[in-house]
């Protein structure tokens, strides 16, 4: 089991470019999250997902960003027309259910100059 | 060691000792914990959890209490080593729902 897998590691966009962050869960676990890391600080909630459907969006920001978990294929964090205010760390976890701790990936940097 | 706000607090520990690490949790009907471990450029790494209706679960070197009356969570980790040097997080979940509400973190530094 190959774990939660995350691409890219590393991600450079120019201001006002789109960036597209991919997580692939743990073989068996439908429930997909996304969190947010800025340098020494916590992680803060974005969307919560399951197979084709959108659970918890709470803290996600309203403009510019979407995310989605197809029935086919890695889940999808999308931030349209980069500002430099989004770059951070950004992490994907999975669960096989809830009420279960999450297994994290190794999360993508995503750096805009 | 206790998650404050935005600067990590430090919790600097000689090897060999004990590590306590404290959490302060926010919600009253949480009822699911769980402490991470976060070392540099990775990402954050399960370590233990425990459930409402305890109050002290052990796992290898790692021991997780929980206070409900106080809001109150820590991680004692027994005979420190440089390997344990990282971030900790605690994290809450509510019954209610299936996110993960993480503390600010506390930073362990080991030394030799």
């Amino acid at each position: 089991n190959a774990g939660v897998m995350q691409n890219p590691r590393h991600l450079v966009r120019r201001r006002g470019q789109e960036a597209r962050l991919r997580c692939s869960p743990m073989k068996g676990h439908s429930h997909v999250y996304w969190y947010r890391q800025l340098p020494e600080e916590g992680l803060k909630f974005m969307v919560y997902l399951q197979k084709e459907n959108i659970i918890d969006e709470s803290g996600m920001p309203k403009e510019r960003f979407s995310a989605e978990f197809p029935k086919e294929g890695p889940s999808i964090l999308r931030i349209q027309q980069v500002v430099r205010g989004d770059s951070a760390a950004y992490f994907c976890a999975s669960s096989p259910r809830e009420g279960y701790g999450y297994t994290f990936g190794s999360g993508t940097r995503l750096t805009v100059v | 060691g206790e998650s404050v706000g935005l600067h990590l607090p430090t919790l600097s520990v000689q090897e060999g000792d004990n590590s306590i690490i404290n959490c302060a949790y926010s919600n009253s009907a949480s009822d699911y914990f769980i402490w991470y471990k976060q070392e540099s450029g990775k990402g954050p790494q399960f370590i233990i959890d425990i459930r409402s209706n305890m109050d002290k679960r052990q796992g290898q070197r790692v021991t997780v209490l929980l206070n409900k009356t106080v809001k109150h969570l820590s991680l004692q980790i027994a005979a420190t080593q440089p390997g344990d040097s990282a971030v900790y997080f605690c994290a809450e979940n509510m019954a209610a729902g299936n996110k993960l509400t993480f503390g600010g973190g506390t930073r362990v530094l080991v030394k030799p």
